[in-house]
């Protein structure tokens, strides 16, 4: 079982929907949860980070964890076409030098 | 400006070549990272370092060396590369447990 999993995708929605992306860790040590949106070429950019169970909110974007269940969701709302990326998802366990990513989720927006 | 910057941009070499990829933050983090990313593989941890003078392996360490004598810098340096080396080469810093921020990246071909 790989540390951190992403459905690899692609997530295809209509412009102006809620995108949801999921992601499941196993180490139940897990303390820091991170959002990373990666263009084609380009290096991974933050877009959200959670340390605690629910939800945060910010502009379009929510990250959603349950500890319990072990995952960590990013939803996006009124998506749009510049939404289209790689979403990849990090766990930081034992608060050092541990990031483990997954894969990442290729998402479409389509206009 | 405050950042995190890495050279060169694009670099092809040949097999056999000792290359250094140079990595420079200026916000003074004590954690810097080194990862490759290949397709299916995501982001993969080369090395790390928690502070001058302190460097660990991560998960693919082999045929790569680090050094980090000072704070900002954190040069990544293939002693005798190969083909499977090819890759794109990221260098991130943060704090313990924070979000990272990413540089650019180095896309590495070797021939």
């Amino acid at each position: 079982q790989k540390e951190v999993e992403q459905n690899s995708g692609p997530l295809s929605v209509p412009e102006g929907a809620i995108a949801s992306l999921n992601c499941t860790y196993s180490d139940r040590g897990s303390q820091s949860f991170f959002w990373y949106r990666q263009y084609s070429g380009k290096s991974p950019e933050l877009i959200m980070f959670i340390y605690s169970n629910g939800d945060k909110e910010d502009g379009r974007f929510t990250a959603q964890l349950n500890k319990a269940s072990q995952y960590v969701s990013l939803l996006i709302r009124d998506s749009q076409p510049s939404d289209s990326a790689t979403y990849l998802c990090a766990v930081n366990t034992g608060g050092t030098y541990k990031y483990i990513f997954g894969t990442g989720t290729r998402l479409k927006v389509l206009a | 400006d405050a950042g995190i910057t890495q050279s060169p941009r694009y670099k092809i070499t040949e097999t056999g070549r000792q290359v250094t990829l140079m990595c420079h933050q200026t916000w003074s983090h004590s954690y810097m990272f080194w990862y490759r990313q290949d397709l299916g593989h995501g982001l993969r941890l080369i090395y790390y370092s928690a502070a001058a003078d302190i460097t660990d392996k991560g998960e693919v360490p082999d045929g790569y060396v680090v050094s980090r004598s000072k704070t900002e810098n954190f040069p990544l340096t293939l002693e005798s590369a190969t083909r499977s080396q090819t890759s794109v080469y990221f260098c991130a810093s943060s704090e313990s447990a924070q979000p990272q921020h990413f540089g650019d990246g180095t896309r590495l071909s070797i021939l």
